[in-house]
């Protein structure tokens, strides 16, 4: 079935990249999204990409997609510690439902 | 004032008792979704809607029914609860447009105890 992973804990020093990676199967995703969640919040969507698109870069934050791979990955430069809270990665059609599959979260934690 | 609002927002209660977690929204969205997240286990879909009289069941809707009372308003019931019930809950909205990116906004959260 559909499925999204993430690995679940990243630790980065304050002012260095992070870089947190997602793995779908659905290749019918339209949409690819990351979602961040701070302690004692709901989530709020961060970023997007079409899946037609290779690249988005948006200030600090870069998306790569890599189709073939079903690989998605979210670079954060110059990583502060406001940026710490739990990056969600996740995938839908709106060609059909509009139905989202989550990953599990990735905890992000910098040091300073 | 929030766009998505969640009642109550903490709740402890004991096995067998009935809890109604409620959720309104000023956004005018048609879209109403209700999910569950675990630790580990990212967030799963328990029940949407698409509009008032569209009811939906997500991938762990066994334990849960809902009752979408207006376009604002849709609200998610434990007839009787069990501990592993025990969670963080999460009302969210989306627009029908299909012009956009089919963000959810979500709301706040509703952490449920249950003994």
């Amino acid at each position: 079935g559909e499925d999204v992973e993430q690995s679940l804990f990243l630790s980065v020093r304050e002012g260095d990249s992070s870089v947190i990676n997602c793995t779908y199967t659905d290749s019918s995703s339209t949409y690819l999204y990351w979602y961040k969640q701070e302690p004692g919040a709901g989530l709020q969507l961060l970023t997007y990409i079409f899946s037609n698109m290779d690249m988005k870069q948006d200030q600090r934050l870069t998306v790569l997609l890599n189709k073939k791979d079903k690989h998605l990955s979210l670079r954060i430069a110059d990583t502060q510690t406001g940026d710490s809270a739990i990056y969600f990665c996740a995938e839908s059609n709106p060609s059909g439902t509009y139905k989202y599959i989550f990953g599990t979260g990735t905890r992000l934690k910098v040091l300073a | 004032d929030a766009d998505v609002t969640q009642t109550p927002r903490n709740r402890i209660t004991k096995t067998g008792k009935r809890i109604m977690l409620e959720c309104s929204q000023t956004k005018g969205h048609d879209r109403m979704y209700w999910y569950r997240q675990d630790p580990g286990l990212g967030l799963r879909l328990i029940y949407y809607s698409f509009d008032v009289k569209d009811i939906n069941k997500g991938e762990i809707s066994d334990g849960y029914s809902v009752s979408r009372q207006a376009q604002a308003k849709f609200s998610l019931s434990l007839e009787s609860a069990i501990p592993n019930q025990t969670a963080l809950y999460f009302c969210a909205t989306s627009d029908r447009d299909r012009g956009n990116s089919g963000e959810l906004f979500f709301g706040e959260g509703s952490r449920l105890t249950v003994l």
